[in-house]
């Protein structure tokens, strides 16, 4: 595998779900970033972990919950959705801080 | 703050056409610029980046130089193709301040056969 993964690609689940979405990178980056896109919406950063910090958009629900157990592995764990969550949820990578970002082909949800 | 502002879409053209996106930005310090390309079902792709004023960065046909004067930084390709219709974000960085980058709202460009 090379670049940024993430799996699935497609994912619907009922609000009643608890499910993951995961990401790997495959660069050797130091930053790790979820972003959710939503149809004529902004692209929204959601969280980033890096080795220095650990950023959180703090109009971002509890209901999603981020992982990061290495540099290379990054989960968003999802519970008790509402259908506005439904989107696109891309996962990137940096090396260092400034620099160009690294998309996955991302998860497309839905929230049935 | 930080900000980048993206001419709205769509831009329909016809194949062979001259294409130019307009980015404009507000930021502090020294930042990085970018072009970012989506197409359909994919997530995004580095198209081209400009480090400093005046760099002008270029991938695939594409160009676009970092006009500081104006704080500007619009794509420009000579002669589009069908495969070029996607949706395209231009977005900046702070090196000095976080990891963040910041996106304008994209723009749809749909090129005509």
């Amino acid at each position: 595998e090379t670049g940024v993964t993430q799996t699935p690609r497609h994912l619907v689940m009922g609000m009643t779900n608890k499910k993951s979405l995961k990401c790997e990178q495959h660069l050797g980056h130091n930053a790790m970033y979820w972003y959710k896109q939503s149809a004529k919406k902004p692209l929204e950063l959601m969280f980033v972990y890096s080795l220095e910090e650990r950023v959180e958009n703090n109009s971002v629900p509890s209901r999603f919950s981020p992982e990061c157990p290495n540099s290379s592995h990054l989960f968003l764990h999802l519970h008790t959705l509402q259908p506005e969550d439904s989107a696109l949820y891309l996962c990137a990578s940096s090396q260092v801080r400034g620099s160009e970002q690294y998309f996955g082909p991302g998860t497309r949800l839905t929230v049935t | 703050g930080n900000s980048v502002t993206q001419m709205e879409g769509p831009v329909t053209l016809s194949e062979e056409a001259f294409l130019t996106i307009n980015c404009t930005y507000t930021a502090t310090g020294y930042p990085s610029l970018f072009w970012y390309v989506q197409y359909p079902g994919e997530g995004l792709q580095l198209l081209l980046k400009a480090t400093k004023a005046d760099d002008k960065g270029s991938n695939k046909g594409f160009e676009a130089t970092y006009r500081k004067e104006t704080t500007s930084f619009h794509l420009e390709k000579g002669s589009v193709q069908v495969s070029d219709s996607a949706v395209y974000f231009c977005a900046l960085s702070d090196p000095g301040s976080s990891y963040k980058l910041i996106f304008g709202s994209g723009t749809r460009l749909l090129v005509r056969p």
